[in-house]
């Protein structure tokens, strides 16, 4: 099973700030399988990113997607209230698709 | 617009089963998977397994073989997840989510989610 491991586990920033999140692979992940999810409180989680680059229906352009040798990356542009939120990164290249354990967003 | 609407919260006591149901409408039903994930605050977001109604194929985390099973009906187009000999570490939020993929039932992205069904084992 691939383990995915998310960093930070918190980041806190003021509107207008750039955002980037972490996601960490114990085995090598295809790009084409990674994804990335929002879940406020209260709700169900919402896909955002496909594919790693690819941005699902409806998500604003500030959110974007991209991977290094080691790391795939969510980067927020210019936060704003309403991204405050948990947010999870999927491999779905084997059976079971994994999740990472989360970064919680916090805007000041 | 797809929509998935799942089955009211329940309250099983240990060693029992449970069984959830997942209403989609919108879409096709047939030619994209149903996946089940479930919540819970130790062990973040896990899937469970998914069915794809049109072959009646499912997939399975082998963390839950032997108790879980999943089916789909497609005349009312609702899908079920019955999880058996429950424990209090069974006790999570379950949710239902559709493939974005068409034809497969192995784990992809998914697009649409239910609200999610709590059950609690105790």
């Amino acid at each position: 099973e691939i383990v995915l491991t998310q960093s930070p586990d918190t980041l806190s920033l003021s509107p207008g700030e750039r955002a980037t999140l972490f996601c960490r692979a114990s085995q090598s992940v295809l790009s084409s399988y990674v994804a990335w999810y929002q879940q406020k409180p209260g709700q169900s989680p919402r896909l955002l990113i496909y594919g790693t680059y690819t941005r699902a229906t409806g998500i604003p352009d500030r959110f974007s997607g991209s991977e290094s040798e080691t790391d795939f990356t969510l980067t927020i542009s210019k936060v704003e209230a309403e991204d405050s939120a948990v947010y999870y990164c999927q491999q779905y290249v084997n059976t079971p698709g994994t999740f990472g354990q989360g970064s919680k967003l916090e805007i000041k | 617009q797809v929509k998935l609407v799942q089955s009211e919260a329940e309250v099983k006591k240990p060693g029992s089963s449970v069984k959830l149901s997942c209403k989609t409408s919108g879409g096709t039903f047939s030619s994209h998977a149903i996946n089940w994930v479930r919540q819970t605050p130790g062990q973040g977001l896990e899937w469970m397994g998914a069915i794809l109604p049109m072959f009646d194929a499912t997939e399975y985390s082998s963390r839950f073989k032997g108790r879980l099973t999943i089916t789909a009906d497609e005349s009312t187009t609702t899908a079920y997840l019955e999880l058996g000999s429950l424990t209090s570490d069974d006790t999570a939020l379950y949710y239902c989510a559709r493939a974005f993929d068409h034809g497969t039932a192995k784990p992809t992205q998914f697009a649409s989610w239910g609200q999610g069904t709590r059950v609690t084992v105790s």
